[in-house]
């Protein structure tokens, strides 16, 4: 088990602009999940990509993984101002534990 | 779609009162997982269940927290005596059988408790 760090830790940007975040592992994974959380509620998973994947398309989300550089990146093209939450990266080395970061807070102004 | 229920929503105590939260995972998830978030935190894991058996408690308090997960379907988690720092979000999550281990969670609402 570990826990991915995510980057940057606030993210303000307006509506229609795209949204990148960033997150960092340190040891070999099986897959990398993605998770949203609007304020005050539960975790929703958005997507999980295998260590065997480069890229991942769901909707206006696209994920990219780097095995080499043990870093993933999410993207949210045309953004709305729904999509304020905060993102957490939870990678898997296929152990029983999932530790999340402190995540990303993303801000979309209308 | 199948939610994850949990029970209350939210809670206001006062310290050193006893404080229990409910959990219905979806139906025929075998693991389930209590976290703890503190305001401006990610989730930390208390407590992990697969069936009835605790596979992960070390991140519990052991000596005011308790979890229980009599018939492999829902759980309880128990505060007492509950102290101020305890006041957080606390979030139930399931995961299905046959998933190899940490796949997709699913998340309930969590319960908010404020201990004053």
């Amino acid at each position: 088990s570990q826990q991915g760090e995510e980057d940057p830790q606030a993210l303000s940007i307006q509506e229609g602009e795209n949204a990148t975040m960033n997150c960092s592992y340190k040891t070999s994974i099986n897959n990398l999940q993605w998770y949203r959380q609007n304020s005050g509620r539960g975790l929703v998973h958005l997507i999980l990509i295998r260590s065997n994947e480069r890229e991942k398309h769901s909707g206006r989300l696209r994920v990219t993984l780097d095995t080499s550089k043990k870093s993933s990146s999410l993207l949210i093209t045309a953004s709305r101002a729904a999509d304020t939450a905060s993102y957490f990266c939870a990678p898997n080395t296929g152990g029983f534990k999932t530790i999340f970061g402190a995540g990303t807070r993303l801000f979309v102004k209308a | 779609e199948a939610e994850v229920a949990q029970s209350p929503r939210y809670k206001i105590t006062e310290k050193s009162q006893a404080v229990a939260f409910w959990c219905d995972p979806i139906s025929g998830h075998a693991t389930l997982y209590w976290y703890r978030q503190i305001l401006g935190q990610g989730p930390e894991l208390l407590v992990q269940f697969q069936d009835e058996s605790v596979v992960d408690d070390s991140q519990l308090p052991k000596d005011r927290f308790s979890a229980e997960r009599l018939k492999g379907v829902d759980s309880t988690l128990k505060i007492q005596p509950a102290e101020l720092g305890d006041s957080a979000m606390y979030l139930c999550a399931s995961s299905p059988r046959g998933e190899r281990k940490q796949e997709t969670q699913y998340f309930g609402p969590g319960t908010r408790l404020l201990v004053l």
